[in-house]
């Protein structure tokens, strides 16, 4: 069966430092990996997605994603962060049963950026 | 171009009660989703559908009922609210194009249940 693990409920940075946010994930098949951010009181927006194009994929906001097939991670960083980026960020990857289009949700990150 | 709406934002209910959560997407897609938000556990599939009238049971589906008469619309309803159930409801769709396609989310319904 498929799931998305990420790794740390809540990950604190200091302005302009490095946002490293994990995940890693678990699929018989090749995987379609994504990220979302989720600001306060707002739905889910697309950060960025893999679809085997590339290994390392970039996305809105200056973030990007490497997929390491070895490690099967996908993990989120981002070299430098804003005040901005404070938000909850979801790992996700495409359900291979069925062409339904379901994804399946880590459990969420929430990101602190320290003034 | 709206996306994806939600209908209503917030809404307070006694145990017991019924009401209906309206979806609306306006970018012709085929996939429909209803999800549940709560805290530390990501975002759950209640139900979904996959083409105008036709729903199948998601993750979590029992308490909940779902209908896509319209293309454009899913409604999930609750036939008899619980506490349980108190959580922030999103609606999502996609295209039914290659795997891969992103889903795109509504803003969400706060819903308290007392």
């Amino acid at each position: 069966a498929q799931s998305v693990t990420q790794l740390g409920s809540h990950v604190s940075v200091s302005e302009g430092a490095l946002v490293l946010l994990r995940c890693n994930y678990s699929s018989s098949v090749p995987p379609y990996l994504f990220w979302y951010v989720q600001y306060p009181n707002q739905g889910l927006q697309l950060l960025l997605k893999y679809t085997s194009a590339a290994t390392l994929v970039k996305g809105i906001n200056g973030f990007e994603a490497e997929f390491k097939k070895s490690e099967t991670s996908f993990h989120l960083t981002k070299p430098s962060a804003h005040m901005s980026d404070a938000a909850e960020y979801f790992c996700a990857v495409s359900s291979v049963s069925g062409n339904t289009g379901k994804l399946i949700f880590g459990q969420g990150t929430t990101l602190q950026v320290k003034p | 171009n709206a996306g994806v709406t939600q209908t209503p934002k917030f809404r307070v209910l006694k145990t017991g009660q019924s009401m209906t959560l309206l979806c609306a997407q306006d970018m012709n897609h085929e996939y429909m989703y209803w999800y549940r938000q709560d805290p530390g556990m990501g975002l759950r599939l209640i139900h979904y559908s996959v083409g105008e009238g036709t729903t199948a049971k998601g993750e979590v589906p029992d308490g909940y009922n779902v209908s896509r008469l319209k293309k454009q619309n899913f409604l999930l309803g609750l036939e008899s609210a619980a506490p349980s159930q108190t959580s922030v409801y999103f609606c999502a769709s996609s295209s039914a194009g290659p795997l891969g396609a992103e889903q795109y989310f509504g803003p969400g319904t706060r819903l308290t249940v007392t």
